[in-house]
């Protein structure tokens, strides 16, 4: 099994609402990405970071940030949830060979 | 064109039959291959990786097909615990170069 860890696992929340999603992996790996992915859709790539203090935006865009400041940390921060931000948000890591592991995943409902 | 395009599907089969899966992807400098596995409402977890030559892990066969730029997947003796939706990736580089980029899936629903 992958080291890679999500919390919270389940957030609903109100409108207006500041959020940080917390992703943190134990393997060393510099790489790490996020994705939204709506039920039965497919994963789209929203942020990544090739190490610390790299962060670049992925194909879909979004109105969430993030931060590199360790390299077993990438959290995600939305500064103010709307409705449309409902999703499951998933974070990955992946090392030298490249392939990425998953974390297990923070299903977000905004109200 | 998508960079990498799969069947959804369903694909509905009985117990312990014998079901494969194509991905097409359109950049034919593509180096590296993979399969994922996504069960309902779980994360993706990788299955195996698809080399040049072809590889076998139990009951499923990757083959990479370079030339007509398709990937396949074979699961031989289907189970019930078979059934989830399959990723096909790619990526343009090597090693820990590059993003991967995942297909849209297809979903495999395997019955009694």
């Amino acid at each position: 099994e992958a080291d890679i860890y999500q919390t919270p696992r389940y957030l609903v929340i109100g409108t207006g609402k500041k959020i940080t999603l917390e992703c943190s992996q134990t393997m060393g790996h510099d790489k790490m990405y996020w994705y939204q992915q709506d039920p039965g859709m497919e994963l789209h790539l929203i942020h990544y970071s090739y190490g610390v203090n790299s962060t670049e935006k992925g194909d879909l865009s979004s109105e969430s940030t993030v931060s590199r400041i360790r390299t077993e940390h990438f959290p995600l921060t939305l500064e103010s949830a709307r409705p449309s931000h409902t999703s499951q948000y998933l974070c990955a890591s992946s090392g030298a060979l490249g392939t990425q592991y998953f974390g297990p995943g923070t299903r977000l409902l905004v109200l | 064109r998508k960079e990498v395009e799969q069947d959804p599907g369903p694909f509905n089969v009985p117990e312990g039959a014998t079901v494969a899966f194509n991905c097409t992807y359109s950049n034919s400098a593509s180096q590296s291959f993979f399969w994922y596995r996504q069960d309902c409402r779980k994360e993706p977890k990788l299955l195996m990786s698809v080399y040049s030559s072809g590889n076998e892990d139990g009951r499923f066969t990757a083959q990479l097909n370079r030339a007509s730029q398709y990937i396949s997947l074979l699961i031989r003796d289907s189970k019930l615990s078979d059934s989830a939706t399959y990723l096909c990736v790619v990526n343009l580089y090597g090693g820990s170069q590059g993003n991967l980029i995942f297909g849209k899936g297809t979903k495999l629903s395997v019955k009694p």
